[in-house]
């Protein structure tokens, strides 16, 4: 069974206090895995799609890696704008464009 | 820009009540997508269509039904709400153009039912 599993919960930074959120999965075969950030009583914001193992994207302050197992989204001086829920979610070979989701990252960053 | 919107922001109705949830999109995507979130849970999908008249089931399709009769119009149905059936109901579309194309999403319509 395809599964994505995501680290921390939730986590609390201070403005400036980099660090990584983890989205591990299990799948049969992988053929893209996507970040979506959602804001309290909306819905996801497309973020990143990585398709390949050793492939990385930026945005601001925000990067998505992939490995064969995980993807981390690397968080650089965070501001308190970026306080949200992060969501992984992959597509997997043969599904036909469904898409599986990890239960998120709640991120609060403090001034 | 991609635009998905949703009928409702905010539903409350009755235990067996008939609620139909729209859903249209700007893009002219083949894909729709309906998911429900639920804290703990995630995103679970509950229907989805490839092209017109055309659906699949997802995961929890119970107690749930839709309809596409044009392209960029996609409706879910709760035939007889449930309480159960409270939660976060999210629609997304995406092309059919290749693999791994990125879903967009609607702002979400949060349904009570009591």
């Amino acid at each position: 069974e395809d599964q994505v599993t995501q680290s921390p919960e939730a986590l609390r930074l201070q403005e400036g206090e980099s660090s990584s959120l983890n989205c591990s999965y299990t799948v049969s075969g992988l053929r893209g895995l996507f970040w979506y950030r959602q804001d309290p009583g909306k819905g996801p914001e497309f973020l990143f799609t990585l398709y390949s193992a050793g492939e990385e994207k930026e945005k601001e302050r925000l990067k998505a890696t992939l490995t064969k197992k995980e993807s981390f989204l690397h968080i650089t001086a965070p501001k308190p704008e970026d306080s949200a829920t992060y969501l992984c979610a992959v597509e997997v070979i043969g599904t036909a464009s469904k898409l599986t989701f990890g239960t998120g990252t709640r991120l609060q960053v403090t001034l | 820009d991609v635009k998905v919107t949703q009928s409702s922001r905010y539903l409350v109705k009755r235990t067996g009540e008939k609620v139909f949830l729209e859903c249209v999109q700007d893009m002219d995507h083949e894909n729709m997508f309906w998911y429900r979130q639920d804290p703990g849970l995630g995103l679970r999908l509950i229907y989805f269509s490839y092209d017109v008249k055309m659906k699949e089931k997802g995961d929890i399709p119970e107690g749930y039904s839709v309809s596409r009769e044009k392209k960029e119009r996609f409706s879910l149905i709760l035939e007889s709400a449930s309480t159960n059936q409270t939660s976060m109901y999210l629609c997304a579309s995406s092309s059919l153009a290749g693999a791994g194309e990125t879903q967009y999403f609607g702002p979400g319509t949060r349904l009570l039912v009591l």
